[in-house]
């Protein structure tokens, strides 16, 4: 029962490298969700995902890109990392559409741009 | 704009009596409504969700109601315990298929 698994889960970065953190679920769910996490800010959505090869912005995408190309994977990536980008990354997946069903959460991806 | 909003300030209460956390909600009309807890270090984890026809729904010590007059929803734990210290998350829908969450109220329960 692996559910959501996100890697890596620890990540420093210098600014101006790129990278990609992925999320990976065995739930065979269609939705897929990046969120990010900071203090005094809550959980902000930045790409999601309604089904295989799809992919939307949400609240604050500026800086990262997604792709959905098979359905039980979820990547976003950081094409030139700013300080602005330390956060902590949740991905969450959902049988269906978040707001009528709940999401599952991985555990996180702690990313620090220095 | 939509906002929700939780206290921000930590609610802190003894073992045994009853938490009530509130989220507060403005230019949404959401169908539904959900509770989330999260634990330090770790992802927020689904507790229940309210449809906007349910007035209450309990789920063993847990309670949520929602008054889409008021625009509020509030999360009681009944005889609470220090397991259940942690920050509780509520969440609407923003879009189609989006959830937008508030920032979450932590609770201490103290022995």
């Amino acid at each position: 029962n692996a559910g959501v698994t996100q890697t890596p889960k620890f990540r420093v970065l210098k600014t101006g490298q790129s990278m990609t953190l992925l999320c990976a679920q065995d739930m065979n769910h269609e939705y897929m969700y990046w969120y990010r996490q900071d203090p005094g800010m809550g959980l902000r959505l930045i790409h999601y995902s309604v089904g295989e090869g799809t992919t939307a912005k949400g609240e604050v995408p500026d800086g990262y890109n997604v792709s959905r190309l098979k359905k039980q994977n979820f990547l976003l990536g950081l094409e030139s990392a700013a300080p602005s980008q330390t956060s902590v990354y949740f991905c969450a997946s959902a049988k269906t559409r978040a707001n009528t069903g709940e999401l599952f959460f991985g555990e996180g991806s702690r990313l620090t741009v220095l | 704009s939509q906002k929700i909003e939780q206290n921000s300030e930590a609610l802190n209460i003894q073992e045994g009596k009853t938490a009530t956390l509130t989220c507060n909600y403005t230019n949404y009309s959401p169908a539904y409504l959900q509770w989330y807890r999260q634990d330090p270090g770790r992802g927020p984890v689904f507790l229940l969700l309210i449809r906007e026809n349910e007035k209450e729904k309990r789920k063993e010590r847990l309670k949520v109601t929602f008054d889409t007059t008021l625009k509020q929803s509030l999360f009681h734990i009944t005889a609470s315990q220090p397991a259940d210290s942690a920050t509780y998350l509520c969440a609407l829908r923003s879009g189609y298929s989006t959830l937008t969450f508030g920032k979450g109220t932590m609770l201490l329960v103290s022995p």
